[in-house]
């Protein structure tokens, strides 16, 4: 059973960049696509990019100019890093994989903005 | 790009009672890659239909999904006490990938 687990501070302060990591066990993170997905506090779910395991990326436009996607394939994992951080950035982070729909997702990391 | 409405915003109904959740595209989805998912208070995801209307491993008979072009519906025969929750669509044929605001289903 494939499972994703996040990690990474949960507190940014703003202007900084937020760095997150989610570990692949259960299988390999090769030949598969990974996605990173956030929700606000009480709101909805917003994409925010793929990657394939060869480290082809896709993102969102509305984020484009401060996400950056990457892979480690030696250790399973995949990583986020969101520059120009806002309070609007704060929101629960998920992994999960696939580029289209996902069925496998992380338990989800909440990532705070606050100086 | 793509957006997702999903209608109504909450939807209150008893157990047992049927449940049908509208999820309408500014565009057409692309091959019908259009997915649908639940949301318990403090869970991820999980996901249920994919396709339009496909289930997904595991996922109970009464849940269905119907739908193509711009208008999808899942639809809950019976709602058993786990079901209230907040239901996402998704649409993957195009880019960006996008979700819909999500409808609750409360119990009344």
């Amino acid at each position: 059973q494939v499972q994703l687990q996040e990690s990474g501070p949960g507190l940014v302060k703003p202007s900084e960049t937020l760095s997150l990591t989610c570990t692949v066990s259960g299988g390999s993170i090769s030949s598969h696509y990974w996605s990173w997905i956030r929700q606000p506090p009480g709101k909805g779910l917003e994409w925010i990019g793929y990657i394939y395991s060869s480290g082809s990326t896709i993102y969102n436009p509305s984020l484009k100019s401060r996400v950056t996607i990457s892979v480690d394939t030696s250790r399973n994992q995949f990583s986020l890093t969101l520059s120009s951080v806002t309070a609007a950035d704060t929101a629960v982070y998920y992994c999960a994989r696939g580029d289209g729909y996902q069925k496998y997702w992380g338990q989800g990391t909440l990532v705070t903005v606050s100086s | 790009e793509i957006v997702l409405t999903q209608s109504p915003g909450t939807l209150s109904l008893s157990p047992g009672e049927r449940a049908t959740l509208s999820c309408r595209a500014s565009q057409s989805v692309s091959n019908s890659y259009l997915a649908w998912y639940r949301q318990k208070p403090g869970q991820a995801p999980r996901l249920l239909i994919y396709g339009a209307s496909s289930r997904a491993t595991g996922i109970p008979d009464r849940f269905s999904g119907s739908g193509s072009g711009t208008d999808f519906t899942l639809t809950i025969s019976r709602l058993e006490p786990e079901d209230f929750a907040v239901y996402y669509c998704h649409q993957y044929g195009s880019l960006p990938r996008a979700f819909g605001g999500g409808t609750k289903v409360e119990i009344k």
